[in-house]
């Protein structure tokens, strides 16, 4: 595709369950980062990626979240043992040297949780 | 450390008027600086970049902004603003890496009124 797309666009889910958010970056970008956009904290940096490594993990708010990228594209967001907390817009943003390193910006998950 | 203030949070302005979103930063070492802006429901679009070189910078939708080292400033401005303006805007700062995290400001709701 011509962008960075996100799935699923909304999630709803129970406190406790875990859930699994998907990014394509661009193809060829090979750095690829996450952040999250909550009310009450705003836009923060959780994690990034280059090609399948992720050097900065240093965003990930704590043990229950983590991330994985395969294949130098596609990541997924995992949160396990969902809280309340947790509920936030979830972008994803992925770059490259070609593009000037210019971070492109998906439409975000927007996760709920009851 | 990197960090951004945006003062005030709203701002309303009417349709032919000066935007002014002002920004300032933190930042350790030379940094690099962004504003980009967010409609609703969507993700978040660069409008301009300031990394090296000329301190006026100009982006796209006839916004431009200045780096002003002496002021640690960035503000974001436009001549005239149009309706279609209305949105959230964010600064951001990096440590001046082209692949570093993005450190956001709490952005600022512009509204236009005709």
């Amino acid at each position: 595709g011509a962008g960075v797309s996100q799935s699923p666009s909304n999630k709803v889910t129970e406190k406790g369950k875990d859930v699994e958010l998907r990014c394509d970056p661009i193809s060829g970008h090979t750095a690829l980062y996450w952040y999250r956009q909550s009310l009450g904290q705003g836009l923060e940096f959780l994690i990034y990626f280059q090609g399948n490594s992720a050097p900065d993990k240093s965003g990930l708010p704590s043990d229950r979240f983590s991330a994985e990228r395969t294949g130098g594209s596609v990541s997924t967001l995992t949160i396990q043992r969902t809280q309340q907390e947790d509920s936030a817009v979830y972008l994803c943003a992925s770059s490259s040297r070609q593009g000037g390193y210019e971070q492109y910006f998906g439409p975000g998950t927007r996760l709920t949780v009851t | 450390a990197q960090s951004v203030t945006q003062l005030g949070s709203h701002v309303s302005v009417s349709e032919g008027a000066l935007v002014l979103l002002r920004c300032n930063y933190s930042s350790s070492v030379p940094p690099y600086l962004f504003w980009y802006v967010q409609y609703p429901n969507q993700g978040l679009q660069l409008l301009l970049k300031y990394t090296t070189g000329a301190t006026l910078v100009k982006g796209i939708n006839g916004f431009e902004a200045e780096f002003k080292k002496s002021e640690t400033s960035f503000h974001l401005t436009k001549p005239s603003a149009h309706m279609s303006d209305a949105a959230e805007y964010f600064c951001a700062v990096t440590r001046g890496s082209n692949t570093d995290k993005l450190i956001f400001g709490t952005g600022t709701r512009l509204q236009v009124f005709p």
